[in-house]
């Protein structure tokens, strides 16, 4: 156990349909980064924050995709009208700015879009 | 276009060998590399880095070298071990910007 949490650790949706995922990271970072991994890939950079602030967007992230970070504790990422192209597994990393090695991943959100 | 690449997408090795993960980039501002491991639905776990600065670092049965010239990193694991059997990804940054991963390669520890 890293300290970060998602939730839902699976979830299974219908094309079209609007889905919503949490990271709560561990409680004194202050950057929080998602990233997503399909099959046979690693994990992709999607977006990262800065405390609440967003600070960069991969090309990755289309409009579909939105993310928030309220007052630079736990962050959602939704994605809207969903593809069979989202199913991935949508990792969150926090990072307590020391070096790179404290960048400390959760377990990951599985998505299937059917 | 892959910054970071990993050719092998799987790798046996016999338990007690040595087990040796190679990677290589073509960003030549990347400062720092990592490798992680990742089990089945778990999330990557930080394993070991090196600083562009250094050629070499080891911790206990874990050992990555640097070849700054190749644009070449390898992970040595010694002895192997059957916990050792997962994905490892190689990964690089930049200053203190986002990780690169590589694609990963499966590590299987024969018995």
């Amino acid at each position: 156990d890293t300290g970060v949490s998602q939730d839902p650790r699976h979830k299974i949706t219908k094309r079209g349909q609007n889905v919503t995922f949490r990271c709560d990271p561990i409680s004194e970072h202050n950057r929080l980064y998602w990233y997503r991994q399909t099959l046979g890939q690693g994990p992709e950079f999607l977006t990262y924050f800065q405390n609440e602030a967003q600070l960069e967007k991969s090309r990755l992230l289309s409009d579909r995709f939105s993310a928030e970070r309220p007052k630079g504790s736990f962050s959602t990422l939704e994605i809207q009208r969903t593809e069979q192209g989202d199913s991935a597994m949508y990792l969150c990393a926090s990072w307590g700015g020391r070096g790179r090695e404290t960048q400390y991943f959760g377990p990951g959100t599985r998505l299937l879009v059917l | 276009d892959q910054q970071v690449k990993q050719n092998s997408p799987s790798l046996s090795v016999q338990e007690g060998r040595i087990s040796i993960l190679n990677c290589d980039y073509t960003n030549s501002m990347f400062d720092y590399f990592l490798w992680y491991k990742k089990y089945p639905a778990e999330g990557p776990t930080f394993l070991i880095s090196i600083s562009s600065i250094k050629d070499k670092n080891e911790d206990g049965r874990f050992t990555v070298f640097l070849n700054k010239s190749a644009k070449h990193l390898s992970l040595h694991i010694v002895p192997s071990q059957p916990g050792d059997s997962a994905v490892y990804f190689c990964a690089a940054s930049e200053g203190d910007d986002k990780i690169i991963f590589g694609k990963g390669t499966r590590l299987h520890i024969l018995p």
